[in-house]
């Protein structure tokens, strides 16, 4: 099975920073990454598809790249509302994996 | 808009078994697949399995095979998870979600779960 490795677990950052999450898969994936957020008490939402495609309705200060197995998702400018937890999640195999987490915390 | 509805809470024994459902609502789950997701208490994401309704072929993970069985009703745009013989470690919320299959999106790169359900508190305790 792939397994991914989200790095940091968690991180504490200020309003206007600019947050970069890595993750990291076992073996290559091609493109077949996606990213999520999910707020507490909430249904997962999702931010970015393909590495780097942005879905609709998601702010473009969100991005992503990667391929292969190394992937990263920014958010620009961290704003009140984009502390939450990330997930990633290949789409690869079909076990649908997904990555541990990272949580942003107000610093 | 499709949205996704799932039943409410359950409380359950351990040993017995509970079913969750998830209706979208707004529109039918054509050329979508549904898959279930669940996640314990201060934990992260765990798929479990998903079904084509359409076509009613459902596949899970192997950690679960045995023990989940997911089906759909075409005529009601519904889909369901059964998990039997539940332990303690099963409680969690269950979660349902929307993904494309080939014929929504031909590209397999730009799947992902695109809509989700509530989710359902599943506690089970003796």
């Amino acid at each position: 099975d792939i397994q991914l490795a989200q790095s940091p677990s968690s991180l504490s950052a200020s309003v206007g920073d600019r947050v970069t999450i890595t993750c990291r898969a076992s073996q290559s994936i091609g493109r077949y990454l996606n990213w999520y957020q999910q707020k507490p008490g909430k249904a997962p939402k999702l931010l970015i598809y393909a590495a780097s495609s942005l879905q609709s309705g998601v702010p473009s200060k969100f991005s992503g790249s990667g391929s292969g197995t190394d992937f990263t998702l920014t958010i620009s400018s961290l704003q009140p509302e984009d502390f939450a937890t990330y997930y990633c999640q290949e789409s690869y195999s079909h076990a649908w994996t997904f990555g541990q987490g990272t949580k942003v915390e107000i610093k | 808009q499709v949205q996704l509805v799932q039943s409410g809470a359950e409380v359950k024994r351990p040993g017995s078994s509970v079913k969750v459902s998830c209706k979208a609502s707004g529109g039918t789950l054509s050329n979508y697949a549904i898959s279930w997701v669940r996640q314990a208490p201060g934990g992260g994401l765990e798929w479990m399995g998903g079904i084509i309704p359409i076509l009613g072929a459902a596949n899970s993970a192997q950690k679960f095979q045995g023990r989940v069985t997911i089906t759909a009703d075409k005529s009601t745009n519904t889909a369901y998870m059964e998990l039997s013989r539940l332990k303690s470690e099963d409680t969690a919320v269950y979660f349902c979600a929307r993904h494309p299959t080939v014929v929504e999106v031909p590209s397999a790169e730009d799947h992902a779960f695109d809509i989700w359900g509530q989710g359902t508190m599943v506690t089970v305790s003796s």
